[in-house]
């Protein structure tokens, strides 16, 4: 099955620093990849909708400007977490949905973020 | 915009009997697909099951099942002969069928945590 990965899968951090995560496709091309947030018990939201070679499609209320999305290529997407806070402090997943019409997404194994 | 709601909080089920989690929909579209996932503490999202919103024939995964009623825009997941390995957050989730970038999303419900027991 596809394989999509994430990197790093825990990172902390302190109050006011960037931090990177990528999420990469493994053995297929992604035109389409997808970032969500989870927050402990709760649901998975999407924060935004990353397009290779495109600006991606934030949702409403997520700051473009503080989580920069860049999808140089169709196996590597990364989501950067500017001028972090305590607040940001959760688990951030991605998705990858395989370019050509398979309408599955596979996902991440997710990347916890604490900022101290 | 479309809504997933799953009002069961917390299940729990004995060991090899059924049990079934509920989910219900709110979407003006026509056509569309439903899923469910699994996510066990691990975090990793798992697929467990989709459905096509044109078929009416209701999806069917070895154990698991489930009973898609489009005008009533339920669709309920039946597990079956429970284990101890199904214990999990299980999410039901919508995704629009028209093709193009954003449309793609997953809108997933708050989730159900299924505890089996032995």
């Amino acid at each position: 099955g596809a394989v999509v990965s994430q990197h790093p899968s825990r990172v902390i951090c302190k109050s006011g620093t960037s931090v990177k995560i990528e999420c990469r496709s493994l053995d297929f091309q992604a035109t389409t990849m997808f970032w969500y947030r989870q927050f402990p018990k709760q649901s998975l939201m999407l924060m935004a909708t990353s397009n290779e070679g495109s600006k991606a499609t934030y949702e409403q209320g997520v700051e473009k400007d503080k989580f920069l999305i860049n999808h140089a290529s169709l196996t590597l997407s990364t989501l950067t977490v500017t001028s972090a806070h305590p607040e940001d402090s959760s688990f951030y997943i991605c998705s990858a949905k395989i370019a050509g019409g398979r309408n599955e997404q596979f996902f991440g194994p997710g990347t916890r973020l604490t900022v101290l | 915009a479309q809504t997933v709601t799953q009002s069961q909080p917390e299940m729990s089920v004995q060991e090899a009997e059924t049990v079934t989690l509920s989910c219900t929909y709110d979407t003006s579209e026509s056509d569309y697909y439903l899923f469910w996932y699994k996510q066990p503490p691990s975090r990793q999202m798992i697929l467990v099951i989709r459905q096509e919103a044109y078929k009416q024939q209701n999806a069917t995964e070895n154990r698991f099942s489930v009973n898609f009623q489009k005008a009533a825009k339920s669709f309920s997941l039946k597990i079956s002969d429970s284990q101890l390995g199904d214990a999990a957050m299980y999410f039901c989730a919508y995704r629009s069928a028209y093709s193009g970038g954003s449309n793609y999303k997953l809108t997933f419900g708050k989730g159900t945590l299924l505890t089996v027991n032995p």
